[in-house]
């Protein structure tokens, strides 16, 4: 059965760093792109973006993009999300999903992983 | 950015009642690239439907998805008390990829 298993819930305060992984289990992820999407508290799903680990090309969405940093070691099939500079509005929960479809960019997310829930309070 | 419109917000049903969701893209969606997921409280989105009409894997038949020009819409035929939970369209045909804001399936 293929799984993402992410790292639990994390405490920071604001210009803290941050690092949250997604690890992939029960197949190999290389050819599939990886997305994340944030949630913040009581409020609905959006699109943080999304990377391909065959060659770590990754999309950004323009409202997160330079806040964070997306990548993927291939060697243990983990997905990582990275803050240099945490602000509270960063709090929620966030998820990784693996797309439906190998080797092409155009597929929903079907597997997701449990969240990590991200609290950044001074 | 293409936005996704859902309505209503809230639907409020019986069990065995045909609910109907909508979510309008503005502009199109590249070949009908829309996926809806379901997220129930504490729990990861579930995928549901892609390219506007399939069903995903192990999603009961009671869930159809259907596409009219901009207008793409989620019916699930009778409601069973799992079913009573937000359900969110989501294109991915462009990036950034947009979700709706969610409609509410709540119990009457």
């Amino acid at each position: 059965e293929v799984q993402l298993v992410q790292s639990g819930a994390e405490e920071r305060k604001p210009g803290e760093s941050l690092k949250i992984s997604c690890r992939g289990s029960g197949n190999n992820f290389t050819h599939y792109w990886v997305g994340w999407v944030r949630q913040m508290p009581g409020k609905g799903l959006e699109w943080l973006g999304i990377i391909y680990p065959g060659d770590s090309d990754t999309r950004y969405s323009p409202s997160i993009q330079g806040q964070v940093s997306m990548s993927f070691d291939t060697a243990i099939n983990t997905a990582y999300l990275r803050w240099d500079r945490l602000r509270a509005s960063d709090t929620g929960i966030y998820y990784c999903a693996r797309q439906q479809m190998g080797g092409t960019f155009l597929s929903a997310f079907d597997i997701w992983g449990q969240g990590t829930p991200v609290t950044v309070s001074p | 950015d293409i936005v996704l419109t859902q309505s209503p917000g809230t639907l409020s049903l019986s069990l065995g009642e045909r609910a109907t969701l909508s979510c309008r893209a503005s502009p199109s969606v590249t070949d009908n690239f829309l996926a809806w997921y379901q997220q129930k409280p504490g729990q990861a989105p579930r995928l549901l439907i892609f390219r506007a009409s399939s069903r995903a894997a192990g999603i009961p038949d009671r869930f159809s998805g259907s596409v009219s020009g901009t207008d793409f819409s989620l019916t699930i035929s009778g409601l069973e008390p799992e079913d009573f939970a937000v359900y969110y369209c989501q294109h991915y045909g462009t990036t950034p990829r947009t979700f709706g804001h969610g409609t509410r399936v709540e119990m009457k």
